[in-house]
């Protein structure tokens, strides 16, 4: 299993453009989550799904759009990148209470 | 006041030190995330407990769910055990979600 990942790795966007971060997981896993991290800070859910279909906001949301079409695949969507969303945004999944997590991209906003 | 503390934030240790770092919380929970994330910047999950220990290999975690309190402590510590732990509990209001603490970054020195 090749677990959760995540493409791409590293990214800088000028303000305003738009992109969409993927995430996959292999392991048929119906919970799956976005976290930023910003430098000293804990991590912070921005959408998580609890399988196809449903998606639901965390606690930073805000200026960022999910869909899970497929229990393999949760998108995260930027549509006008601004400077405050420059940060390290990691994808997890998790089943019978263990979270596994992908390997991160991170995204600078010039 | 955060709902997630951990102590220390930092800690240095020569190699064979006995290590323990504590994570705190405010709200009342049913269970509670130990994770490592390493200088690279990838995540795993180390334990998930709601009571008592757990130990795996030199790693052992504790709580106690009354005092909501619990503890990691590595033995005999090594250089490859240099990493960032995160203590996160789970969000009491909706189980599917964890509440992060900032992490112990933890050095050991040969």
């Amino acid at each position: 299993n090749a677990g959760v990942t995540q493409t791409p790795k590293f990214r800088i966007l000028k303000i305003g453009q738009s992109m969409t971060l993927q995430c996959a997981q292999d392991m048929n896993h119906n919970y799956m989550y976005w976290y930023r991290q910003d430098p000293g800070m804990g991590l912070k859910l921005i959408y998580y799904s609890v399988g196809a279909g449903i998606t639901d906001k965390g606690e930073v949301p805000n200026g960022y759009n999910v869909s899970r079409s497929t229990t393999e695949d949760f998108p995260l969507r930027l549509e006008l990148a601004a400077p405050s969303q420059t940060s390290v945004y990691f994808c997890a999944s998790s089943y019978a209470n263990e979270q596994f997590f992908g390997p991160g991209t991170r995204l600078t906003v010039l | 006041k955060n709902e997630v503390e951990q102590s220390p934030q930092n800690l240095t240790a020569q190699e064979g030190e006995f290590i323990t770092i504590n994570c705190s919380y405010s709200v009342g929970i049913s269970a509670l995330h130990w994770l490592q994330q390493h200088p690279g910047g990838g995540i795993v999950s180390l334990f998930m407990l709601s009571s008592g220990k757990k130990k795996h290999g030199r790693l052992i975690a504790t709580i106690n769910i009354q005092e909501k309190h619990s503890s990691l402590h590595i033995t005999a510590s090594h250089p490859r055990d240099s990493a960032v732990y995160i203590c996160a509990p789970r969000n009491p209001y909706n189980t599917d979600k964890l509440i992060f603490g900032t992490g112990t970054r933890l050095q050991v020195f040969p």
